[in-house]
C-alpha cells in the first residue's frame, strides 16, 4: 500500500514565505503531484515531480527526494487567496491514478 | 467552456434509494476517474476508466457502479444508498498513460446528503 504523511494545519502571514512537507512511502514511484483545494472548490493541479529537484513555477516551487520519499511546496509572497487546502499524492509505477494524502490547511492571515 | 462537468451539484435523498450522478468532459481524454472525499477532505480514489474499460476498482462496495457510454462521460450509479454514503463525489479526467504529467482535471462536485 502507500502511506503518505502531511501536516494537518499550517498558518503564515501575507508575504511571508511557507513549505509543506509530504512524505510517502510506496513500492514502484512514479511520480508525485501537488493540488491546492479552495473550501468548497474541486482540486486543481500546481505542479508535478518525478525526478530530484526543485521545480519553479512563479510565486509555487515543488521540491523531491526520491531517496528520502520527502517532498515539500514552497509558496513565497503569500496572498490572503492562498489560503487552502493543499493535497500532496503520489502515483505509482504501472497506474494513472493518484493516492492522496490528507491534505494541509493552510490559513493566511494579514 | 466548462472542461470537467457534473449534474447535480447538490444532491439530496432518503435512505435505500437509488441515485446517479453524472460526468462529462471536453478535454478529449481518454481516462476518467471518480473520487470520494469524506467530511474530513480525504480524497480517496474510486474508480477510473480507459477507453471505456475499468482499469482499477478501489474497494468499494458493488452498489456503486460507474458507467461509461462513450469516452467523453463517466456516471456513477449508487444502490441501496447508506448515511455513510455521504460525501462530496468528484469526477476527473486525465490523458491515459502512467507516465509523465498527465494531470487530472476534477469536476466541480457533487455534495450527496443520505437521510
Amino acid at each position: 500500500g502507500q502511506n503518505i504523511d502531511q501536516p494537518t494545519e499550517m498558518t503564515a502571514t501575507e508575504g511571508a514565505i511557507v513549505q509543506i512537507n509530504c512524505t510517502y512511502q510506496t513500492s514502484g514511484f512514479n511520480g508525485l503531484f501537488w493540488y491546492q483545494q479552495h473550501a468548497g472548490e474541486a482540486p486543481t493541479f500546481l505542479s508535478y515531480n518525478v525526478l530530484d529537484g526543485l521545480e519553479e513555477k512563479g510565486r509555487f516551487s515543488s521540491f523531491l527526494s526520491r531517496s528520502k520519499g520527502y517532498s515539500y511546496l514552497l509558496l513565497k509572497e503569500l496572498q490572503m487567496k492562498d489560503s487552502a487546502s493543499y493535497l500532496c499524492a503520489v502515483r505509482k509505477s504501472g497506474y494513472s491514478t493518484l493516492t492522496f494524502g490528507k491534505g494541509t490547511m493552510l490559513l493566511v492571515s494579514p | 467552456d466548462t472542461a470537467v462537468s457534473q449534474t447535480p451539484k447538490y444532491l439530496v435523498t432518503q435512505m435505500g434509494n437509488d441515485k446517479s450522478i453524472k460526468c462529462e468532459q471536453n478535454l478529449g481524454h481518454d481516462t476518467m476517474y471518480w473520487y470520494k472525499q469524506d467530511s474530513k477532505k480525504f480524497l480517496k480514489i474510486m474508480f477510473s476508466y480507459n477507453n471505456k474499460e475499468l482499469i482499477i476498482n478501489e474497494t468499494v462496495p458493488n452498489r456503486f457502479s460507474p458507467k461509461s457510454p462513450d469516452k467523453a462521460h463517466l456516471n456513477l450509479h449508487i444502490n441501496s444508498l447508506e448515511l455513510g454514503d455521504s460525501a462530496v463525489y468528484f469526477c476527473a479526467s486525465s490523458r491515459s498513460g502512467t507516465s509523465g504529467n498527465n494531470e487530472q482535471f476534477f469536476g466541480p462536485g457533487t455534495r450527496l446528503t443520505v437521510l
